[in-house]
Parts: structure tokens; C-alpha cells; sequence
């Protein structure tokens, strides 16, 4: 049983180009977040989707885009990638908001 | 300023110690979750309480919400418990958590 998979687990960029962050999961949750997690702060939620097809912002939304097309899947985008944008990303599901996420094992990805 | 305050930051501590970590939050919540972050960086959740006490091997999590306060204690610590630790609230009808900026904890052999 995989949980939650995030792909890739580290790239590099320059400043400028773009790239999508993938994570799957196989537990059937309807809910899933993306966060970043910078040193000294707490892990701060980017968007999140309560189901197919659906999605909404966080607390730092600027700078990405998601999509949730199929259920098992939600996508992290950064169109123009910034060096503030040098952080780990986690992905996490719930069945539900009232229940315990559970969370994928990070990507670091560094903005030159 | 964040609303969920742990403490402390950073702690170090014998193998065999009793070891307690706060949490403090500034409005009502609908649960609280207490969360493991291994070196190298899997995210693990351990509790996730909105009253009383639950237990988990030498883990235990226990919550008073009148005075908005949570903590985790390890009996019997053991270097495979360090780790940090991650306190995060949710709020009725908010499908969103607010996360403290976690507890270092090493433990000494």
C-alpha cells in the first residue's frame, strides 16, 4: 500500500522555467493539500481540494497552480519559478477534514 | 503572530527521560493532531484528539480545552524518538489545518 507518492523527490531550476509536481494517492480520500514547509516556519498550505474536480486557495497560493482532474491525483504547477520558491513541498489526503492526513515524503526543490 | 504556539523550540534530553511537549492555541478548535517529522523528512500523523487523553504505545497526547492546550509526552525516551514534532489545529467547519513551527527533540544514548 504506496499512501501517498510524490514525484519527484528533488529537481533544480532556474529562475524562469516551469514545472508540475505530481502526487498520487491510493486510499480513496476525497481531500488533498499541497503545502511548503521553509526553515522556522510551519508547514503553510498552498491550495488544496476537497474532491474531483475541485480546487481552492491557501494561505500562499501566489506563484502556483493545481489541478485535481482525476480523484487519486492532484498536480502542483509553477509556471515561472522564483528563488523564494526554494522550499520542500508536501503533498497530504484525508478522507475528510476531520480526519488525520496523511502525507507523502517531501520534494526539495531548489530555484537558482 | 501564529495561533498555535509550541514549546519548547529545541530539546535535549537523556535516554530514559520523561519528556514533555506543548502546544497552546488562541481560539476554539474542532481537534488537534500531533504530527512526527523524521530526519530526512516523512511526516507522520500520531494523535488527533478533541478531548481528554489518547494513548499510543509510550506516546501519550492529552488535551484541556478550556485553557486551549495540548501536550505530548514520551515515557521511556529513546534516540529513535528524535524527531520533530508538529502541533496543528483545525476549526469547525474548516477543512484546513494551522500548524505550530515544531519541537526538536533529540535524545542522548
Amino acid at each position: 500500500n504506496a499512501g501517498v507518492t510524490q514525484t519527484p523527490k528533488f529537481r533544480v531550476l532556474k529562475t524562469g522555467q516551469s514545472m508540475t509536481l505530481l502526487c498520487a494517492q491510493d486510499m480513496n480520500h476525497e481531500y488533498m493539500y499541497w503545502y511548503r514547509q521553509d526553515p522556522g516556519m510551519g508547514l503553510r498550505l498552498i491550495h488544496y481540494s476537497v474532491g474531483e474536480g475541485t480546487t481552492a486557495k491557501g494561505e500562499v497560493p501566489d506563484g502556483y497552480n493545481v489541478s485535481r482532474l482525476k480523484k487519486q491525483n492532484f498536480l502542483l504547477g509553477l509556471e515561472s519559478a522564483a528563488p523564494s520558491q526554494t522550499s520542500v513541498y508536501f503533498c497530504a489526503s484525508s478522507g475528510d477534514g476531520n480526519q488525520p492526513q496523511h502525507f507523502g515524503d517531501g520534494t526539495r526543490l531548489s530555484i537558482l | 503572530k501564529n495561533e498555535v504556539e509550541q514549546s519548547p523550540q529545541n530539546l535535549t534530553a537523556q535516554e530514559g527521560e520523561f519528556i514533555t511537549i506543548n502546544c497552546s492555541y488562541s481560539v476554539g478548535i474542532s481537534a488537534l493532531h500531533w504530527l512526527q517529522q523524521h530526519p530526512g523528512g516523512g511526516i507522520v500523523s500520531l494523535f488527533m484528539l478533541s478531548s481528554g487523553k489518547k494513548k499510543h504505545g509510550r506516546l501519550i497526547a492529552t488535551i484541556n480545552i478550556q485553557e486551549k492546550h495540548s501536550s505530548l509526552h514520551i515515557t521511556a525516551s529513546h534516540p529513535r524518538d528524535s524527531a520533530v514534532y508538529i502541533c496543528a489545529v483545525s476549526y469547525f467547519g474548516n477543512e484546513k489545518l494551522t500548524f505550530g513551527t515544531g519541537t526538536r527533540l533529540t535524545i542522548i544514548p
